[in-house]
């Protein structure tokens, strides 16, 4: 049972490149998230899905695009990479109901030079 | 504004020496608060949720206790394999999780 499956694991981008980060989940989970984490701030929401073909905004999605047209993958992208994003990103995914607890993938490290 | 805040940032101590982690929030329609560990390099690993307060969960060497503002992480006899990032988390009532910053614990043998 693989839980979280995040893809890359590592990326070096240049400015103004675009590139997309994959995330798979097998436990057949509603919601899913895009987070990203930089030192001294904790994880911040990107966007978020509370169910395939939908898509909402988080706390800092400016520059993220999302897709989620299947209810196991959610796709970010950076259309336009710029250096303020370079961070490391975690999927996370959640049932609807029940304890909620988050089931987090292994991260994706990003830099954009 | 909803919020969760951690503190300290940052913990250094002798292995035995016990201590305790805050997490303090404002979230409206509070459904729970979740704590994480998350070592180097990795995701976060769920730990506790709690639900109302009063609660109280443990874990090995670690016990988390809530009330209406706040929560703590108390770490008794700590060992070296402690050593991590604990995070706390807070769900709205639109199931949008807030995370605090995190407390980086160093166990020193």
């Amino acid at each position: 049972n693989a839980g979280v499956t995040q893809t890359p694991k590592f990326r070096v981008l240049k400015t103004g490149q675009s590139m997309t980060l994959l995330c798979a989940q097998d436990m057949n989970h509603e919601y899913m998230y895009w987070y990203r984490q930089d030192p001294g701030m904790g994880l911040r929401l990107i966007h978020y899905s509370v169910g395939e073909g939908t898509t909402a905004k988080g706390e800092v999605p400016d520059g993220y695009n999302v897709s989620r047209l299947k209810k196991q993958n959610f796709l970010l992208g950076l259309e336009s990479a710029a250096p303020s994003q370079t961070s490391v990103y975690f999927c996370a995914s959640t049932p609807v109901s029940g304890a909620n607890v988050l089931t987090f993938g292994a991260g994706s490290r990003l830099t954009v030079l | 504004e909803d919020q969760v805040t951690q503190s300290p940032e940052a913990l250094r101590l002798q292995e035995g020496e016990s201590s305790s982690l805050n997490c303090s929030y404002t979230v409206s329609g509070l459904r729970g608060l979740f704590w994480y560990r998350q070592d180097p390099g990795k995701g976060p690993e769920f730990l506790f949720t709690l639900y109302s307060a009063g609660e109280e969960k443990e874990k090995e060497r670690l016990k988390a206790t809530l009330t209406k503002k706040e929560s703590f992480l108390h770490i008794t006899a700590p060992k070296p394999e402690d050593s991590a990032t604990y995070l706390c988390a807070v769900p709205n009532n639109f199931n949008k999780f807030y995370f605090g910053s995190g407390t980086k614990l160093n166990v020193k043998p």
